[in-house]
């Protein structure tokens, strides 16, 4: 059984740009959530594949997106970077209401 | 709307002491809560679910309903449990979606 990976691990991207950031769920799990860590906070909440649907939100702007695909993998999309979104991605999987495994993250650094 | 509160980001104790990490939170209704522990270098693990009742290395939190808390605490604090400690909330039926708290840094010295 293999956990939660997540790729790249860091990268560094120009103000305006566009991300991708990829997580691998754990075998077994249908439901991937995507939480964005700022220097000195906790997880926020980005949102949640379902089954390849969205499956809940966080408030954040529609220029954070997403897809899930067959295998459950899943991507977060960013246009338009920001300052403000340097922070830590994390990547969590889960199946039907158990406990969430998470990744060990992808820190985005936007200069 | 929902909200997890942790009032310390700093928790430092000497080994043996007891330890409590404060949690309270905000929610309409019955929510899950988690603790998750993040040990250095490592990812964010879980580390207590309150409808689990269980013990996890020495660590229990009880949900106070009536105060709004979840409380993590152990009798006496171990070197290895220095770490960040994450309180978090969800709805009823759900690990995940969670709201977390901003975490508390324990700190344990000899």
């Amino acid at each position: 059984e293999t956990g939660v990976t997540q790729s790249p691990t860091h990268l560094i991207k120009t103000r305006g740009q566009q991300v991708t950031l990829r997580c691998s769920s754990q075998s077994g799990h249908n439901t991937v959530s995507w939480y964005q860590q700022a220097l000195g906070q906790g997880p926020q909440f980005i949102f949640q594949y379902y089954r390849e649907e969205e499956n809940g939100r966080g408030n954040f702007p529609p220029r954070f997106s997403g897809l899930q695909f067959p295998n459950y993998s899943s991507e977060l999309n960013v246009n338009a970077l920001e300052l403000d979104d340097s922070a830590l991605y994390l990547c969590a999987s889960s199946s039907a209401g158990a406990e969430a495994f998470f990744g060990q993250g992808t820190r985005l650094t936007v200069v | 709307a929902q909200r997890v509160t942790q009032p310390e980001k700093l928790l430092s104790v000497f080994k043996g002491a007891p330890v409590e990490l404060k949690c309270n939170y905000s929610y309409s209704g019955s929510p899950e809560l988690f603790w998750y522990v993040q040990y250095s270098r490592q990812r964010l693990q879980l580390l207590l679910r309150h409808i689990s009742r269980e013990s996890i290395k020495g660590f229990t939190a009880d949900l106070n309903k009536g105060e709004t808390s979840f409380h993590l605490k152990k009798p006496f604090a171990q070197e290895e449990d220095s770490a960040m400690y994450y309180c978090a909330l969800g709805r009823p039926g759900t690990a995940s979606k969670l709201t977390f708290g901003t975490g508390t840094r324990l700190q344990v010295t000899l």
